[in-house]
């Protein structure tokens, strides 16, 4: 079975400074890669995905992410971090199962001012 | 709007008295799943559906129940709640294909004392 792990349980960073949240997985086959972003109360919000093709994937709020299949990783970065991108941070891996869908622990994001 | 819907948001109860979290989702989507989420253990699948009538266990099913019986709808039932129960839950949903974005709910939080 998949299995994701975020190495980082948390990471702070300053507004304005560049981030990268850290995913690996372990799949045998090609994977389906998101990330979600939970901001405090809410639900979980896709920022992206990957499926195939171009290992750089674009994501809403600024966010991109790199598929590195040498490397099994699926990092999450940001150029300018800002206040309002402190939430926790969900890496997930699906694959050819329906009911096959993993997460990650979680990176929760401080931004401080 | 399109969304999935979750009541109640907060629950307090005591240990087996039985409840139903609900989950409602307006976008006619064939799978729905139902989610645990713990610090440091990041989303695990309870159970899911791929239609009406037709459910299957996931990761950690054990003392919860479910059901489909409409498309739209699908409660979670614990018959006799314990206080290794208490969590954040989260209702989702998507269309059949596994490319499709999996939508959540804004998350019930049960205490079980």
């Amino acid at each position: 079975a998949q299995s994701v792990t975020q190495p980082d349980i948390h990471i702070t960073v300053s507004e304005g400074a560049s981030l990268e949240l850290r995913c690996n997985y372990s799949y045998g086959a090609t994977p389906y890669l998101f990330w979600y972003v939970q901001s405090p109360g809410q639900g979980l919000q896709l920022l992206l995905k990957y499926f195939s093709g171009d290992t750089l994937v674009q994501g809403i709020k600024g966010f991109e992410a790199e598929f590195k299949r040498s490397q099994s990783s699926f990092n999450l970065r940001k150029p300018s971090v800002h206040w309002s991108d402190a939430a926790e941070y969900f890496c997930a891996v699906g694959g050819n199962n329906n009911n096959d869908m993993r997460f990650g622990a979680g990176t929760r994001l401080t931004v401080k001012p | 709007e399109a969304q999935v819907t979750q009541n109640p948001r907060y629950l307090i109860t005591v240990t087996g008295k039985k409840l139903t979290v609900t989950c409602s989702q307006n976008m006619n989507h064939e799978y729905m799943s139902w989610y645990r989420q713990d610090p440091g253990l990041g989303l695990r699948q309870i159970y899911y559906s791929m239609n009406v009538e037709v459910t299957d266990k996931g990761d950690v099913p054990e003392g919860y129940k479910v059901s489909r019986k409409e498309k739209r709808n699908f409660p979670l039932i614990l018959e006799s709640p314990s206080p290794n129960q208490t969590s954040l839950y989260f209702c989702a949903s998507r269309g059949a294909g596994r490319a499709h974005t999996q939508y959540f709910g804004p998350g019930t939080r049960l205490t079980v004392l």
